[in-house]
């Protein structure tokens, strides 16, 4: 089946600095990846769609100059954490649609997930 | 930083039992819905999925429902086991989009 690995699964970093995070469709080419940030005991909340090739597409409310995507080819997207502070800690966890992105026609196979520490 | 969303609901069931989880989505237009299962600390996982133009579909040990008219699905688990411990989500896609319900979080009482 389709798996999409993620790395890495913890980082502690300082204040200020930046921080990214791979994922990775290893099986399987994804044209399209979603980036989800989860805090604790709280559902996924959907940060940004990654595209190959094409500007990221953000949700309302979350910053595009601090949370950095790029989808550089059919099998790899990053997220960097520029800037980061406490409050930027979480869970943060990639998906990617098991083929072509289609409604109603793809399920989502996750990353085990990034756990980013602040100090 | 503020954490975002409502905090999730609980389930207990004894072991043996059968669990009953439910989720409220919002988009009429959704057209296809997902439940995920989420282990402590790793990614969300795939249970089982269906599309808007049925109401029931089953697998092993889990079958969902979904009622349209008040945009209602349920997760049942048959025969509740210690390892189906968990976080349990539903996730609509609505366009090129999936979106997250709150989730029910699972314990299994042996």
């Amino acid at each position: 089946g389709a798996v999409v690995s993620q790395h890495p699964s913890r980082v502690i970093c300082k204040s200020g600095t930046s921080v990214k995070i791979e994922c990775r469709s290893l099986d399987f080419q994804a044209t399209t990846m979603f980036w989800y940030r989860q805090f604790p005991k709280k559902s996924l909340m959907l940060m940004a769609t990654s595209n190959e090739g094409s500007k990221a597409t953000y949700e309302q409310g979350v910053e595009k100059d601090k949370f950095l995507i790029n989808h550089a080819s059919l099998t790899l997207s990053t997220l960097t954490v520029t800037s980061a502070h406490p409050e930027d800690s979480s869970f943060y966890i990639c998906s990617a649609p098991n083929g072509p992105f289609r409604s109603g026609a793809n399920v989502l196979t996750f990353g085990a997930g990034s756990r980013l520490t602040v100090l | 930083g503020e954490s975002v969303g409502l905090h999730l609901p609980t389930l207990s069931v004894q072991e043996g039992d059968n669990s009953i989880i439910n989720c409220a989505y919002s988009n009429s237009a959704s057209d296809y819905f997902i439940w995920y299962k989420q282990e402590s600390g790793k990614g969300p996982q795939f249970i089982i999925d269906i599309r808007s133009n049925m109401d029931k579909r089953q697998g092993q040990r889990v079958t969902v429902l979904l009622n349209k008219t008040v945009k209602h699905l349920s997760l049942q688990i048959a025969a509740t086991q210690p390892g189906d411990s968990a976080v349990y989500f539903c996730a609509e896609n609505t366009g090129n989009q999936f979106y997250f319900g709150t989730g029910t979080s699972l314990t299994v009482i042996p």
